[in-house]
């Protein structure tokens, strides 16, 4: 069964660049299917920021795609999201995901990013 | 964006009620929803797929119908780790969209 677990800083500065890291373990992320991240607001909805191909296509949410970096690391199973110059409003749980054909089939715990000076 | 609208936001149920949530589509979808549970706290799990199919694992009481723009999720026989919030979401276009979520509370 596939498993993901993200990383990163849990506390960004505005303005500031937001990263995070999607470790992948039983399935290889070379084997197909799309990788994707998603976020939640505190006491608000799922928000869609965009997903990856192993080969590196990638798809964003246009109202962040200006900010909005996804990247792979097939040699580490891994997957990435970068956002920069954020705000208060980007703070949010985020989440990475498998996307199996046309949802997200497996996700990860999740992990709460702040963005506070 | 395409929207989608759930309702209601909340409802308050028994163990062993059957509840229907409903999920409407600012335009056409076809069959690409899906439907997600969110405990508190914790990761979504996905519970159907292209509209009516069940995910692997789910329980049987778990259903989904629709098409075009008018969806439903209906839990038979409530349980009690059925209390969560859940969210439809369309895969039809980019970008990916979520309803705002029905928070399944205990009555």
């Amino acid at each position: 069964q596939v498993q993901l677990q993200e990383s990163g800083p849990g506390l960004v500065k505005p303005s500031g660049t937001l990263s995070l890291t999607c470790a992948v373990s039983g399935y290889s992320i070379t084997s197909g299917h799309f990788w994707g991240w998603i976020r939640q607001p505190p006491g608000k909805g799922l928000e869609w920021i965009g997903s990856i191909f192993h080969d590196g296509l990638t798809y964003y949410n246009p109202s962040l795609k200006s900010r909005v970096t996804i990247s792979v690391n097939t040699s580490k199973n891994q997957f990435y999201l970068r956002l920069t110059s954020v705000t208060a409003s980007d703070t949010a749980v985020y989440y990475c995901a498998n996307r199996v054909g046309y949802h997200f089939d497996f996700w990860g715990q999740g992990t709460l990013v702040s963005v506070s000076s | 964006d395409i929207q989608m609208t759930q309702s209601p936001s909340s409802l308050s149920a028994s163990v062993g009620d059957t509840v229907t949530i409903a999920c409407r589509a600012s335009q056409t979808i076809y069959t690409y929803l899906n439907w997600y549970q969110k405990p508190p706290g914790k990761a979504p799990k996905l519970l159907i797929y292209a509209a009516s199919s069940l995910q692997s694992g789910v329980p049987s009481r778990f259903s989904g119908s629709g098409s075009g723009t008018e969806f439903t999720l209906t839990i038979s026989s409530l349980q009690l780790e059925d209390f969560a919030t859940y969210y439809c979401q369309q895969s039809h276009d980019i970008p990916w969209t979520f309803g705002q979520g029905t928070k399944v509370e205990m009555k």
